[in-house]
């Protein structure tokens, strides 16, 4: 069964801090996404990766930085917290040979920054 | 730039009474288009797909949506609704040219009456 899964359900932090995201998955696919989730805005993408080291920005990038050490696993980091990143995190993978590139999303991460 | 606009932000609806949420999306190419669905406390997931065939597809639950590539349109429905659809659906659209990134609507939060 495919599965991914991210490091917090829940994460309250200060202001200034310095978070990591974690989001594993064990799949096998190529690709893997971020996105934050805000009501009214739907979904939308941070950062991408399709390969290990590789990434690519996504619409919103500014404020946050992402890491692909290894296939399995997409780390997204946000270098100094503000309050405007309160937000629900998703990560994603999907597969490359994939005809229609849908995606398998993990449970979410709710980032609160005070 | 490609663009997904969902018609509705919620939609009340009475158990049995049928459901069509409206999509249309902005991009001049080939595309694969998308429902997910977020039960509440649970991941996105994959409701149906389009990405070649058929424009009728039909998806989970009793769900099916048709493009309809002239008006450039991928409508949900679903015939009788049950207390158990509440929830919000987002439609999203792949850009062949665009690789792997996919745009999400703004999301339809659906609340089933029982």
């Amino acid at each position: 069964d495919v599965k991914v899964t991210q490091s917090s359900r829940y994460l309250v932090k200060r202001t200034g801090e310095k978070v990591f995201l974690e989001c594993v998955q064990d799949m096998d696919h190529e690709n893997m996404f971020w996105y934050r989730q805000d009501p009214g805005l739907g979904l939308r993408l941070i950062y991408f990766s399709y390969d290990v080291k590789m990434k690519e920005k996504g619409d919103i990038p500014e404020g946050y930085s992402v890491s692909r050490e290894k296939k399995e696993r997409f780390s997204l980091i946000l270098e100094s917290a503000s309050t405007n990143q309160t937000s629900m995190y998703l990560c994603a993978s999907s597969p490359q040979k994939s005809s229609s590139y849908e995606q398998y999303f993990g449970p979410g991460t709710r980032l609160t920054v005070t | 730039a490609q663009s997904v606009s969902q018609h509705n932000h919620h939609v009340i609806l009475s158990e049995a009474a049928s459901l069509e949420l409206g999509c249309n999306y902005s991009y001049g190419g080939t595309v694969n288009l998308f429902w997910y669905v977020q039960y509440p406390g649970q991941h996105l997931q994959l409701l149906l797909k389009y990405f070649s065939g058929d424009p009728l597809v039909k998806g989970i639950k009793g769900f099916e949506a048709e493009f309809i590539k002239s008006k450039f349109s991928f409508n949900l429905r679903k015939p009788s609704v049950q207390w158990s659809d509440t929830a919000e659906y987002f439609c999203a659209v792949n850009g062949i040219l665009e690789g792997f990134k996919t745009i999400f609507g703004a999301g339809t939060r659906l609340f089933v009456k029982a």
